[in-house]
């Protein structure tokens, strides 16, 4: 069974800083999806961003990038010039390829990210 | 497109009653997954719906725990005779058939049992 740990219950940044979050992962498979999601105080669940595991180059988004280790399963979460509205649970999230059907997310435990003035 | 809709938000059930809660997937997906958040912990996925048929409910409640989504109308995730352990937020997520990307969810009903 696959599963997705987030070894960082808590971070903080300070405004406009740099902050990464990690997460790693256990899976047989080689085809797979990676996804950050970010869950405000208003719970709504929001894509952050994603990656194919068949692709080499790192995702980008914005102020947002990810550094995939394939060989060590790793998919890091970086956040640039960190502002007041990043603040949120950060969760790191697998998917299988899809085969056919849509398959089941898998999520970490989650990380609290704090960004202070 | 509204996205996915998910009522009600707020959900107060005394012990032993029923909760139904409902999921509108956004228009065009027939995938259709509930996941349960309970306090300061992650997402927990419990079943996953396609038109009409259960694929995958291995993360369901042996118990008292129901799911279905009809050729017409919402998803209903169904609880019998809650308990004080149901309180939790139930998030609802839907995708279309050719779906790469991670799924879109609907804001959630948190369960309240008192």
């Amino acid at each position: 069974a696959q599963t997705v740990t987030q070894s960082q219950p808590e971070m903080s940044v300070q405004e406009a800083e740099t902050v990464t979050l990690s997460c790693t992962y256990d899976t047989s498979e080689s085809d797979y999806y990676l996804f950050w999601y970010k869950q405000p105080p208003s719970r709504q669940m929001i894509l952050v961003i994603r990656q194919e595991a068949y692709k080499q180059q790192n995702a980008t988004e914005n102020r947002f990038s990810v550094n995939f280790q394939k060989a060590a399963k790793s998919f890091s979460l970086k956040i640039s010039d960190s502002q007041l509205g990043d603040a949120a649970m950060y969760f790191c999230a697998y998917r299988r390829s899809n085969t056919g059907t849509a398959s089941k997310l898998t999520f970490g435990t989650g990380t609290r990210l704090q960004v202070t003035l | 497109n509204a996205g996915v809709m998910q009522n009600p938000r707020h959900l107060v059930r005394r012990r032993g009653q029923e909760a139904r809660l409902r999921c509108s997937p956004m228009k065009g997906h027939s995938h259709v997954y509930w996941y349960r958040q309970l306090p300061e912990e992650g997402l927990k996925f419990m079943v996953y719906l396609q038109k009409e048929n259960i694929i995958d409910e291995s993360g369901m409640p042996k118990e008292r725990f129901s799911a279905e989504f009809p050729k017409e109308g919402p998803s209903i995730l169904r609880i019998q005779q809650v308990v004080r352990g149901d309180s939790a937020a139930y998030f609802c997520a839907s995708a279309g058939d050719a779906s790469n990307y991670g799924y879109t969810f609907g804001s959630g009903t948190r369960l309240t049992v008192v």
